[in-house]
């Protein structure tokens, strides 16, 4: 099956500094890449939609100067969270999609907390 | 604007009863509802999904009937097991747009032994 795997799982940092978080795809291809963050009253944000070969698409209240996104390959992204505050606190999900299918497979996230 | 509703926020069932759970959407353009299972901790793993042209899906315990009029689908979970306890949330896209969910606020189920 679709295996998405992120991380660090957790990680702590202080006020104003940043923090890279990294997502794999194992057993597929993923064409698709998407950035979530899941806020601690459970709400999903969609950050951005990365595709190959395809401009990355920041939603609104996100850019790519907060957010940068890098999707260098179909197993491989990594998003860095800059000048992190308290307001950047959350579950920060990557899901993947394949090519075809219409499904969003999720990793276990990366938790960040924010000092 | 939130496009996706759920209900009730929390239910609480015995082990063996069947769990219901609600989900309506206002965009008419949705046709792709995925229902994800949170675990503490964890990210959301994606349980089961319908298209809006079926109006049931199943999946051993798990059963989504859909109903395209009203906007409306629910998540039965028959046989219910205290490893089922979990929040679940509904989502939806439009065609062309698979990565873009919209989710629900989720509903956390609780399955007393």
């Amino acid at each position: 099956g679709a295996l998405v795997y992120q991380y660090p799982r957790r990680t702590i940092c202080k006020s104003g500094t940043s923090m890279r978080m990294e997502c794999q795809a194992v057993g597929f291809q993923a064409t698709s890449v998407a950035w979530y963050r899941q806020s601690p009253q459970k709400t999903f944000e969609l950050i951005a939609l990365s595709t190959v070969n395809s401009a990355i698409k920041y939603e609104q209240n996100f850019t790519q100067e907060k957010f940068p996104i890098s999707h260098p390959n179909l197993s491989f992204s990594s998003m860095t969270v800059l000048n992190a505050y308290l307001e950047d606190r959350g579950l920060y999900l990557c899901g993947a999609l394949t090519g075809g299918q219409n499904t969003l497979y999720f990793g276990a996230g990366t938790r960040l907390s924010v000092l | 604007q939130q496009q996706v509703r759920q209900s009730p926020q929390s239910l609480t069932v015995w082990e063996g009863e069947t769990a219901i759970l609600n989900c309506s959407y206002e965009n008419s353009a949705f046709d792709y509802f995925p229902w994800y299972q949170q675990f503490p901790g964890e990210g959301p793993a994606l349980l089961i999904a319908i298209r809006s042209v079926s109006d049931k899906k199943e999946d051993g315990r798990f059963t989504i009937f859909f109903n395209k009029r009203e906007k409306k689908l629910s998540l039965h979970i028959t046989d219910s097991q205290p490893g089922d306890s979990a929040t679940y949330f509904c989502a939806a896209s439009a065609q062309g747009t698979g990565s873009k969910l919209s989710f629900g606020k989720g509903a956390k189920l609780t399955v007393s032994p």
